[in-house]
């Protein structure tokens, strides 16, 4: 069974860091593509960004919003994917999914998230 | 970027009631489109994937067709654990875009 568990949100002041994780299972994790995905309170789903496998290339792309601020990495010996806030500020408050990339022929795997709050 | 519009934003249904709800993408995703759901407070279930693959465990009531840039999700039979917000998602062209959700209650 799939399970991608997400961890590390909480309450940062604005202009603070923090990092999130997310532990995947169930899955060959090096070959996966990975993304972040993100939905403020009463708001819609926004794409953060995405890190292609290590075989791919292992680069990232990310949402316009986060560019700059925001690093998505992976750590394929533990299965874990990451991301790395800085300069946060408060239109990052948001539930962060950790995502798996879809295709043609297999579906994409969301975690429950975890609540990232900036605020003063 | 490739902008995703869902029609209409919101409706009022009865149980057992045939619902259709829309996607439209501004340029052409091929079959590279997913359909969520969403209730309060919980995480996006995954419906369909690549426009028609139901996923596993997903009533067979629900069903997507469309390719290109139309797509439409099926609810053939509307149950009362069926009133949710259902969201589009195109996966072909980075950067990743949702539409804004259609938001489907009890009439």
């Amino acid at each position: 069974e799939v399970q991608l568990v997400e961890s590390g949100g909480g309450l940062v002041e604005p202009g603070g860091s923090l990092r999130l994780s997310c532990a995947a299972s169930g899955f060959t994790f090096n070959t996966a593509w990975m993304n972040w995905v993100r939905q403020a309170p009463g708001k819609g789903l926004e794409w953060v960004g995405r890190v292609k496998s290590k075989d791919a290339g292992g680069t990232t792309d990310y949402a316009a919003p986060v560019k700059g601020r925001f690093t998505i990495s992976r750590d394929d010996s533990n299965n874990t994917l990451y991301l790395q806030m800085s300069s946060l500020k408060t239109e990052d408050t948001a539930v962060y999914y950790c995502t798996t990339n879809g295709g043609p022929d297999w579906p994409p795997y969301w975690g429950q998230g975890t609540l990232l709050t900036v605020s003063s | 970027d490739i902008q995703m519009t869902q029609s209409p934003s919101s409706l009022s249904a009865s149980v057992g009631d045939r619902v259709t709800l829309t996607c439209r993408a501004s340029h052409s995703i091929n079959k590279y489109l997913n359909w969520f759901q969403q209730k309060p407070g919980k995480a996006p279930k995954l419906l369909i994937y690549a426009a028609s693959n139901l996923e596993r465990g997903v009533p067979s009531r629900f069903s997507g067709s469309g390719s290109g840039t139309d797509f439409t999700l099926t609810i053939s039979s509307l149950q009362p654990e069926d009133f949710a917000t259902y969201y589009c998602q195109q996966s072909h062209i980075i950067p990743v875009t949702f539409g804004p959700g259609t938001k489907v209650d009890i009439k």
